[in-house]
């Protein structure tokens, strides 16, 4: 089956601009989370979605927000880009989100720069 | 809250076991992961534990929970250079929705 497909692969933004990330989990995954990987800070949570609803948030500014579809399709968007939001955004995806025990499977990233 | 550390190099002979440390704060951690990621990838499931488990062996993967510490390894035999990569170390525990936390990431680096 398909994995989770993550668009596009590389984007170069300037800052103050907006951009937003595209999302596909595997077919009949219902949770999509998202993560920020940078140099310094390794891998941050972003938020968490499940049918359509934001169930959990990382602590980053109201400036990233996101959304689910109906058929489990995730975008994550961020507003007045600044510099510091270069890097590689991973979104993954679990069949229902609540019992993680058997993982993630994560797409291949959007790698950002903002310049 | 949860915190997820790791040393962040390693370099090891091909062949030579490998052997990643992990050690984290949160107590109430049920679900213990480890993650391998490629140059240019996302993040590859390798394997995990439940804390109840003290090991669990998977081909030439082995890991090891020591609950009392809060320490866990994993132990790759026969380390081949296709297994250069970072490993992410990463905890999340029932109850709640899921938010994983990661570790920094080592970097093995296997030396033909």
């Amino acid at each position: 089956k398909a994995g989770v497909t993550q668009t596009p692969r590389y984007l170069i933004k300037t800052r103050g601009q907006q951009v937003t990330l595209s999302c596909s989990p595997i077919s009949g995954h219902r949770s999509v989370s998202w993560y920020q990987q940078t140099p310094g800070q390794g891998l941050q949570f972003l938020f968490e979605y499940f049918s359509e609803t934001q169930r959990n948030k990382g602590n980053f500014p109201g400036r990233f927000s996101g959304r689910q579809f109906s058929n489990s399709r995730s975008e994550m968007n961020v507003s007045t880009l600044e510099l510091g939001d270069s890097a590689l955004y991973l979104c993954a995806s679990s069949l229902t989100g609540t019992n993680p025990n058997y993982g993630y499977t994560f797409g291949s990233g959007t790698r950002l720069t903002v310049v | 809250g949860e915190d997820v550390e790791q040393s962040l190099f390693l370099s090891v002979r091909e062949g030579d076991s490998s052997v990643i440390n992990c050690t984290y704060t949160d107590s109430s951690s049920t679900y213990l992961y480890w993650y391998k990621q490629e140059p240019g990838a996302g993040l590859q499931l390798l394997t995990y534990i439940f804390s109840n488990m003290d090991m669990k062996q998977d081909q030439r993967l082995t890991v090891l929970l020591n609950k009392k510490d809060k320490h866990l390894s994993l132990r790759i035999a026969d380390t081949q250079t296709g297994d250069s990569a970072i490993y992410f170390c990463a905890e999340s525990h029932s109850g709640g929705y899921q938010k994983v936390t990661f570790g920094t990431g080592t970097k093995l680096q296997v030396i033909p």
